[in-house]
């Protein structure tokens, strides 16, 4: 148990649809992270956000929108998504002054 | 821009046997450099962190080592179980502050009991 959840765990949704993905961690951590991982692809960083402020966006499309109200919550809102971002969203945390990052369990995405 | 390679891309061993993963990257000006192990349609589990001024870090039977200026990092196994059967990834940490941490696709482990 890493200390970080994210809901829902499996998620289909239509391209016209908006649905959102949910990360929560209650270890005290002050950076939330969000990653994307693809079949056969490298996990790759979608946001970074230090005390709510997002401080690294990695060129993701629009249609992918970050929220991050407070330091132990982290949210993903979806539109208009294509089927090519089905995938594997991790959520993950860090300690202000720590290196170490811990992960949730992911969020599995499929868009029809 | 940092570009990592993890070979081999999946390997099967025998219970019991000493392994090696490797991992190696482009950018040798990295802060850290973490080592996870993922479970099919799971999360990632972090396994050794190794400091940019360590060369090498010990948990149990895992032994990860560090070599910032060939660019290159080294997971041992020992004495390997079918419960080390996973996706392993190395992922070199960059950007003081962010922590940025660039992965590699992993090496798929099968330990074959």
């Amino acid at each position: 148990e890493t200390g970080v959840t994210q809901t829902p765990r499996h998620l289909v949704m239509g391209m016209t649809n908006k649905k959102s993905l949910k990360c929560e961690q209650h270890l005290g951590h002050n950076a939330m992270y969000w990653y994307k991982q693809s079949a056969k692809k490298p996990l790759e960083l979608m946001f970074v956000y230090n005390f709510k402020e997002q401080t690294e966006n990695n060129s993701v499309p629009s249609r992918f929108s970050p929220e991050c109200p407070n330091s132990s919550h982290l949210f993903l809102h979806l539109h208009t998504l294509q089927p090519e971002d089905s995938a594997l969203y991790l959520c993950a945390s860090r300690a202000s002054g720590r290196i170490e990052q811990f992960f949730g369990p992911g969020t599995r995405l499929t868009v029809l | 821009k940092q570009e990592v390679t993890q070979i081999p891309a999946a390997l099967s061993v025998p219970e019991g046997e000493n392994l090696v993963l490797n991992c190696s990257f482009t950018d040798s000006a990295i802060y850290n450099l973490q080592w996870f192990r993922q479970d099919p349609g799971k999360g990632l589990t972090s396994l050794l962190l190794i400091q940019s001024s360590q060369r090498e870090q010990t948990s149990g039977r895992l032994n990860a080592s560090l070599d910032k200026s060939s660019g290159r990092s080294t997971l041992y196994i020992a004495a390997s179980q079918p419960g080390d059967s996973a996706t392993y990834l190395c992922a070199p940490i960059s950007n003081f502050g962010n922590e940025k941490l660039t992965f590699g696709t992993g090496t798929r482990l099968t330990i074959i009991p």
